[in-house]
């Protein structure tokens, strides 16, 4: 049975950075062709991609970023790691990952930037 | 700033087909821009349906089909059954990245 469950923090100060795991298991984590990606969607709001990582290692985010997203692959622990910097109020959201095309899903997590 | 478009809304009957949307700002969707099609039901994480065009998961009902139709991704849903009523987003993939529409709420009444 294929899982990917996100953790982290739930709530994140503003201006510090939110880091989440993706933990995989029950598919192959390191061979073909395919994406890992982070999403996420704020409360009552449409899906936005934050970034993609690719088997073949290279990484591609959304611009409007601005390039506070990182992802990283740990294939020794099956995790998919995304670093989000200098959040604001702007980042809460429910943040899931996934692999494409596979069409795997994590169940979401939600994190709320606030003091 | 490149903008994906989906209809904000579609109402189908039981049992009847309903075709939704995804359009480009760039001009038309080809299959170079490898649509992807997802289901989101409220409280749930979406669930991929269609993804390069037209290509199905093992979980697609085989209602669902995804096509190009007049310059955009479709979605068709032939034979609309009450358990279709969910939130439907498109994703397109560009040289910036993937960008999502804005998103498609079916009824099915």
């Amino acid at each position: 049975q294929v899982r990917l469950q996100e953790s982290g923090p739930g709530l994140v100060r503003p201006s510090q950075t939110l880091s989440l795991t993706c933990s995989v298991s029950g598919v192959s984590f390191n061979s073909g062709d395919y994406f890992w990606a982070w999403f996420r969607q704020p409360a009552g709001k449409g899906l936005e991609w934050i970034g993609r990582f690719f088997s073949t290692g290279s990484t591609k985010y959304n611009p409007s970023l601005s390039g506070r997203a990182t992802i990283s692959v740990d294939t020794f622990r099956r995790q998919i790691s995304l670093e989000l910097t200098s959040v604001t109020a702007a980042d809460t959201a429910v943040y899931y990952c996934a692999r494409h095309p596979s069409g795997y899903w994590g169940q979401g997590i939600s994190v709320t930037v606030s003091s | 700033q490149t903008v994906v478009t989906q209809e904000p809304s579609l109402t189908v009957s039981p049992g009847g087909t309903v075709t939704l949307t995804c359009g480009s700002s760039t001009g038309s969707v080809t299959t170079y821009n490898y649509p992807y099609w997802f289901q989101q039901k409220p409280g749930q994480a979406p669930r991929t349906l269609i993804y390069d065009t037209s290509d199905t998961l093992s979980w697609t009902p085989a209602r669902f089909s995804g096509s190009l139709l007049g310059g955009k991704a479709a979605l068709t849903l032939s034979g609309a059954q009450p358990e279709d009523e969910a939130e439907y987003y498109c994703l397109l993939s560009y040289r910036d990245g993937w960008f999502f529409g804005g998103g498609t709420k079916l009824a099915v009444l």
